[in-house]
């Protein structure tokens, strides 16, 4: 299981940092998309910190560990929507999704 | 371009079998280290994987679904089928199938279709 806390908070032009935790992530590449109200999920990050064509350079992943992290700089109402993240769990030979998180811009 | 769609039925009954068809376009499923997986998400809730098929045929399912999973391809047509039985009320969601290769985006899926909701009620 992968663990997202259910919301974050963040106000205009700051930094929203968004988690993603599970014990058994061990070195399995972490990915991550965005899903706006009524859209299908679009992938923002994959391999841990990689960003495919079209998504914006203050969109950016990390990984420490066991806990992968998103970061959106000089975060705009543009991107309120929900965020998941998503592994491939070796054990239970699964694909597997954080719960998500959905991020509001106040 | 890439592009995936989703189609079957909107509405089923409970204990009826659920066959969504995935047709797709702009790649082929014959290519090394491509897939198609089925993704679900019941109203206000989170993703769900369902199932995922490769190029060589390699199936993988959900262990809490798996007895109830069938997905297959059919590269003449470019399309893949996922089969869901015995549906029950739970299983309303919109149904997602979307695009992998591991050689490009590793465990990602970089695609995804536009999604079908699926309502389980008598």
């Amino acid at each position: 299981e992968l663990t997202q806390p259910p919301s974050v908070s963040v106000s205009p032009g700051q930094t929203a940092s968004i988690t993603c935790s599970g014990e058994k992530l061990g070195d399995k590449y972490v990915c991550w998309y965005q899903q706006k109200p009524g859209q299908s999920p679009q992938l923002v990050i994959y391999q841990d910190r990689k960003r495919p064509s079209g998504i914006p350079e203050r969109i950016s992943g990390s990984r420490s560990g066991k806990t992968a992290t998103l970061t959106i700089s000089g975060t705009q109402a543009m991107d309120e929507a929900d965020y998941y993240c998503q592994a491939w769990d070796d054990f239970t030979a699964q694909v597997v999704f954080g719960g998500g998180t959905k991020l509001t811009v106040l | 371009q890439i592009t995936l769609k989703e189609s079957g039925p909107t509405l089923v009954k409970p204990t009826q079998t659920l066959t969504l068809t995935c047709t797709f376009s702009g790649f082929s499923l014959t290519t090394s280290g491509v897939g198609v997986g089925w993704i679900r998400q019941p109203p206000g809730k989170a993703l769900e994987w369902l199932a995922l098929i490769y190029f060589n045929d390699d199936k993988r399912y959900s262990p809490s679904l798996k007895s109830r999973l069938t997905i297959t391809k059919d590269t003449s047509k470019n399309q893949v089928v996922l089969t869901m039985t015995n549906m029950d009320p739970v299983d309303t969601a919109t149904f997602y199938c979307a695009h992998k290769s591991i050689t490009v985006f590793g465990d990602a899926f970089d695609t995804w279709g536009q999604g079908t909701m699926v309502t389980v009620s008598s």
